[in-house]
């Protein structure tokens, strides 16, 4: 088993480029959430999917940032434009949905994001 | 909306000695889950609680949900080095597949 498979791992990049981070789920997962993670706000739930659907995006900080999930093995987050206080770890995750709400999450390696 | 708090935020404790962290919702859980996170790492999947007052233990450490299901402590008896990392206590609420992860517990053993 692969696991969540993120790409890239690190991403320099000067303030006002586009980002694109990119996560292949476990498979068979059903569920794909992306997260964010920095010293001061901690790990913080950005949006998740359920069978491709976007859920809940409630976590997503403003309108430079989008979720996109074509098919049950592939998601993106893009950021555009980027700037510095965007400079985080970014974890996708997945699960398999219970239906029950037991569900178990199995984290991607995540992506070191610098923005200049 | 709903928070889950943990306390303490950082412990740093000589290696032998025991460590625990508490774990507090503001909401009533379906279940908590408990991850770690080795330093440069992701969050892995220790365990789940599902049943009010339910405690399990994993070797050296021993998970406990409170009775009213808010609330969850982590216990490792005899820290080693090995023990390093942040640990997090998770939540569902209801049946969603969301998880509201708890603010982390980083600790750090010396020898």
């Amino acid at each position: 088993d692969a696991g969540v498979i993120q790409s890239p791992r690190h991403e320099v990049t000067e303030m006002g480029q586009e980002v694109t981070l990119r996560c292949k789920p476990i498979s068979g997962h059903n569920s794909l959430f992306w997260y964010r993670q920095t010293m001061m706000r901690g790990l913080e739930l950005l949006i998740y999917f359920n069978n491709n659907v976007p859920i809940d995006d409630s976590g997503m900080p403003e309108d430079r940032f989008s979720a996109k999930m074509p098919n049950a093995s592939f998601s993106t987050l893009k950021i555009q434009p980027s700037e510095p206080r965007d400079s985080a770890v970014y974890f996708c995750a997945s699960s398999f949905r219970t239906g029950v709400g037991t569900d178990t999450q199995y984290f991607g390696p995540g992506t070191r994001l610098t923005v200049l | 909306g709903q928070q889950v708090m943990q306390i303490p935020q950082y412990q740093h404790v000589q290696e032998g000695e025991d460590f625990t962290t508490y774990c507090n919702s503001s909401t009533t859980l379906s279940n908590i889950q408990w991850y770690k996170q080795r330093p440069g790492g992701h969050p892995v999947f220790l365990i789940q609680l599902v049943k009010s007052g339910e405690v399990k233990k994993q070797k050296r450490l021993t998970f406990q949900f409170g009775e009213a299901k808010k609330n969850s402590s982590l216990h490792i008896t005899a820290t080693q080095t090995t023990d390093v990392g942040t640990y997090f206590c998770a939540g569902h609420t209801g049946t969603a597949s969301k998880l509201t992860f708890g603010t982390g517990t980083r600790l750090q053993v010396t020898l």
